[in-house]
């Protein structure tokens, strides 16, 4: 069964760092594009990155320059360093895969992990 | 980047009743849409995909019609599980990034 897990959540400073982390298990996840989303408290969905299968590598303008998105193929993980949070970034983030190469929509996701940025 | 939107934000129907949920794009997709149901505590999980496809395991009560700029997501028979928000997404072919319309939440009294 395909399952992800993120982790790596929790509380930071304005201007301070993070990293999630996002493991797949059930399915090579080196072979699916990946991607971020979030959602702020009581607010819509968000895409924030993605990361396709030969590590092209897509943000969105909000996180440009402070998320980098990077895979970890021997853990079977993809994960979210996050630098420069501002207290906007806080939201549940989620990882999620495309459903194939080329797909244009996402079948599988975590169940989230929580960022609050807060001084 | 193309903007999805939405209608309406809130419908109320009862159980047995079919709902109908709008979503307009600002530029054709073509039928590059998807629609995920959110129930609260929960993820997002997909329910159509290019619009009309049906993902594994989502009942034939939902379902998903439309091409270009308008599509739908209509729900027979509603049942109380089927309380949630429920969003539509698609991505641009060029980058390829992705947008959600901002949801419309669907209440089973």
């Amino acid at each position: 069964e395909v399952h992800l897990v993120e982790s790596g959540g929790g509380l930071v400073k304005p201007g301070g760092s993070l990293r999630l982390s996002c493991e797949g298990s059930g399915f090579t996840l080196s072979s699916y594009s990946m991607n971020w989303v979030r959602q702020a408290p009581g607010n819509g969905l968000e895409w924030v990155a993605s990361i396709s299968t030969s590590n092209y590598i897509y943000y969105a303008d909000s996180v440009k320059g402070r998320f980098t998105v990077s895979r970890d193929n021997a853990n079977n993980s993809v994960s979210l360093q996050m630098n420069s949070l501002r207290a906007e970034d806080t939201a549940v983030y989620y990882c999620a895969r495309d459903a194939w190469l080329a797909a244009h929509f996402m079948d599988q996701w975590g169940q989230g992990t929580l960022v609050t940025v807060s001084s | 980047e193309t903007v999805l939107t939405q209608s309406p934000v809130t419908l109320s129907l009862s159980p047995g009743e079919r709902a109908t949920l709008s979503c307009r794009a600002s530029q054709s997709v073509g039928t590059y849409l998807a629609w995920y149901q959110q129930r609260p505590g929960q993820a997002p999980r997909l329910l159509i995909y290019d619009a009309s496809n049906r993902a594994a395991g989502i009942s034939a009560r939902f379902s998903g019609s439309g091409s270009g700029t308008d599509f739908s997501l209509t729900i027979n028979s509603l049942e109380p599980e089927d309380s949630a928000i429920y969003y539509c997404q698609q991505r641009d072919n060029w980058p390829p990034k992705d947008t959600f319309g901002q949801g419309t939440k669907l209440e089973i009294k």
